[in-house]
């Protein structure tokens, strides 16, 4: 079975300053997409950045950007150049690739406060 | 609609109750998501659909859950005989594709916040 571990519950970071959230995985198997997904107090639930396993190069979305390290099973997320409205949870989410059908799992959270 | 939508948006209830969750998915969106998120957790996946039929329900707790999608679009998520731990936000999200043969991207409404007392 394959499991997200999110180890930071909560974290803070100055407006304009650069946070890494981590995360670990844990899987047998070889073809995947790891994610990460921003839950601001709406609830609705927004994807930041996605990244196949195939892969070698690191995904980047503007400010956000990951470093992902198969070997180690490692996937954190940097967010550059923080501004308030980045304020949220954050969650480190897996899915298997090429099966008859998939279903995303998450890690817990990681909750991110964003000061003025 | 332009996104996914969720009603109701908050619904309170009374232990034993049945209540029934709406969701209605992004047109032309065939892959349609059950989650469950309880209280300081990520969301756990329930059920999915592809089309009409239930492709993997395993995530179902119990038989007192039970979702269904008549018409390949609306989807609802029934609870029979609720329970306090049943008590969550539950979210839906669809995408254009089987997930894990499209671009892996899901599309999440803004869920219905479902409290048992």
């Amino acid at each position: 079975a394959q499991t997200v571990t999110q180890s930071q519950p909560e974290m803070s970071v100055q407006e304009a300053e650069t946070v890494t959230l981590s995360c670990t995985y844990d899987t047998s198997e070889n073809n995947y997409y790891l994610f990460w997904y921003k839950q601001p107090p709406s609830r609705q639930m927004i994807l930041v950045i996605r990244q196949e396993a195939y892969k070698q190069q690191n995904a980047t979305e503007n400010r956000f950007s990951v470093n992902f390290q198969k070997a180690a099973k490692s996937f954190s997320l940097k967010i550059s150049d923080s501004q308030l409205g980045d304020t949220a949870m954050y969650f480190c989410a897996f899915t298997l690739y090429g099966g008859s059908q998939g279903n995303l799992i998450f890690g817990k959270g990681t909750k991110l406060s964003v000061k003025p | 609609g332009a996104g996914v939508s969720q009603t109701p948006s908050n619904k309170v209830t009374e232990k034993g109750k049945y209540v029934e969750l709406r969701c209605d998915p992004i047109s032309g969106h065939t892959a349609l998501y059950w989650y469950r998120q309880s209280l300081g957790q990520g969301p756990e996946f329930l059920i999915y659909f592809q089309g009409t039929g239930a492709a993997d329900d395993s995530g179902l707790p119990n038989d007192r859950f039970f979702a269904v999608r008549p018409e390949g679009s609306v989807s609802t998520l029934k609870i029979q005989r609720t329970e306090r731990g049943d008590s969550a936000v539950y979210l839906c999200a669809s995408s254009a594709n089987n997930l894990a043969r499209g671009t892996g991207e899901l599309f999440f409404g803004e869920g219905s916040r479902l409290t048992v007392l």
